[in-house]
């Protein structure tokens, strides 16, 4: 079956301006999340959603970020007023919460995304 | 909170050789997961191996091994006849029903 999509590839972006970042799940994947991975470093948490509602949104840096899940299959993460500091590649990946498989995420090939 | 330690930023080895990564973590939950994600170029990450804190017995997944000593709270990977394909970036992660926590990676080349 197919894995996660993300969409689009690459992203560039000029300082100020809003961008959209689209996830496609696993089909069936109840569990949905958004990382952030920096030049050189580990991805770091952003949000979780399990179904439509936002379960943990504590990664979140500040309020320029937001990220919805309306039908609790499709997310987009969207930031406003884009900083050169939010360049970075965007991961997203997704997961069945059911026994055995418990907390194994599958990831997708993520979104670069440069603000010049 | 949780955090994951990786002391190897980089390793090298020969094709064929067996090499064995480092993972460190800390944290004061009992049952929890932990990962090994292999990150290649093309950056889609793939899940290598996972270990249910609760299983004493380590986990292995056709050449890829753990070692899982949960009273030092240390997590390494064993790569046994490493292959040309198995160069890439691994990072250690741990988790549980939500979020994972990645350490700092450790980038692999395997030399032929």
């Amino acid at each position: 079956g197919a894995g996660v999509s993300q969409t689009p590839s690459n992203k560039v972006t000029e300082k100020g301006k809003y961008v959209e970042l689209r996830c496609d799940p696993i089909s069936g994947h109840t569990a949905l999340y958004w990382y952030r991975q920096s030049l050189g470093q580990g991805p770091e948490f952003l949000i979780y959603f399990q179904g439509t509602g936002a379960a943990d949104d504590s990664g979140l840096p500040n309020d320029r970020f937001f990220a919805v899940r309306p039908e609790g299959s499709v997310s987009t993460l969207k930031i406003q007023r884009t900083e050169r500091g939010d360049s970075a590649v965007y991961l997203c990946a997704s997961s069945f919460l059911r026994q055995g498989k418990k907390g194994e995420q599958y990831f997708g090939p993520g979104t670069r995304l440069t603000v010049t | 909170a949780q955090t994951v330690t990786q002391s190897q930023p980089e390793m090298s080895v020969q094709e064929a050789e067996t090499v064995t990564l480092s993972c460190t973590y800390d944290t004061s939950e009992s049952n929890y997961y932990l990962f090994w994600y292999k990150q290649p170029p093309s950056r889609q990450m793939i899940l290598v191996i996972r270990q249910e804190a609760y299983k004493q017995q380590n986990a292995t997944e056709n050449r890829f091994s753990v070692n899982f000593q949960k009273a030092a709270k240390s997590f390494s990977l064993k790569i046994s006849d490493s292959q040309l394909g198995d160069t890439a970036m691994y990072f250690c992660a741990f988790g549980g029903d939500q979020k994972l926590v990645f350490g700092q990676g450790t980038r692999l080349t395997i030399n032929p």
